[in-house]
């Protein structure tokens, strides 16, 4: 089956700091990947979809100058969290849409912990 | 409007028993319905899906989901269960309009 990575799977940054986190599809392309947020114990947060090469869609209440979301190739995503807080500290998880109608690929996630 | 309802939280299971998720949606479409199955600290597997063919979905690792259009329900199921099938659970719908609707989760343990 498809395959999605995301680099790095684990990350530890001070506040004030930006961390970039890349999301790949390895064997296909992908138009839409989507980045999504959990929090501990609770299900996945849909963050923002992201097109390939035009700006990301961002859900109500996620701030897109702080989650900078690039989409520049059919087989690369970031996502940039901006001056990271303590409470950005999270597990993120991105995806990538198959062929399949509204089928998605995910990544195997990274867990960001600002100190 | 469409919405994902998983209606337990957490179940808890015999190893050796049959599991139950259970899961149910709404929606004026003809929906996809998929179910995901996360282990701690890891990514979301797909473990089948529902698109409009067979109403009885076969996955991977024994499970398997029937499409209740009267019943609006697609429920996970599994003859018995496996210390390793302990994860969490999600079951989405992809809405109309090409956006994912997730279920809140279902934690499964597996008791020896």
């Amino acid at each position: 089956g498809a395959v999605v990575s995301q680099h790095p799977s684990r990350v530890i940054c001070k506040s004030g700091t930006s961390v970039k986190i890349e999301c790949r599809s390895l064997d296909f392309q992908a138009t839409t990947m989507f980045w999504y947020r959990q929090f501990p114990k609770q299900s996945l947060m849909l963050m923002a979809t992201s097109n390939e090469g035009s700006k990301a869609t961002y859900e109500q209440g996620v701030e897109k100058d702080k989650f900078l979301i690039n989409h520049a190739s059919l087989t690369l995503s970031t996502l940039t969290v901006t001056s990271a807080h303590p409470e950005d500290s999270s597990f993120y998880i991105c995806s990538a849409m198959g062929t399949g109608i509204h089928e998605q690929y995910f990544g195997p996630g990274t867990r960001l912990t600002v100190t | 409007a469409q919405s994902v309802t998983q209606l337990d939280s957490h179940v808890s299971v015999s190893e050796g028993t049959p599991v139950l998720l259970r899961c149910n949606y709404s929606s004026s479409y003809s929906p996809s319905l998929f179910w995901y199955v996360q282990h701690p600290n890891k990514g979301l597997q797909l473990l089948l899906k529902y698109t409009s063919a067979a109403t009885l979905v076969k996955g991977i690792n024994g499970f398997e989901a029937e499409f209740k259009k009267s019943e609006t329900s697609f429920h996970l199921t599994k003859p018995s269960a496996h210390m390793s099938d302990a994860a969490e659970y999600f079951c989405y719908l992809g809405g109309s309009q090409g956006n994912l609707i997730f279920g809140k989760g279902t934690k499964l343990s597996v008791k020896p």
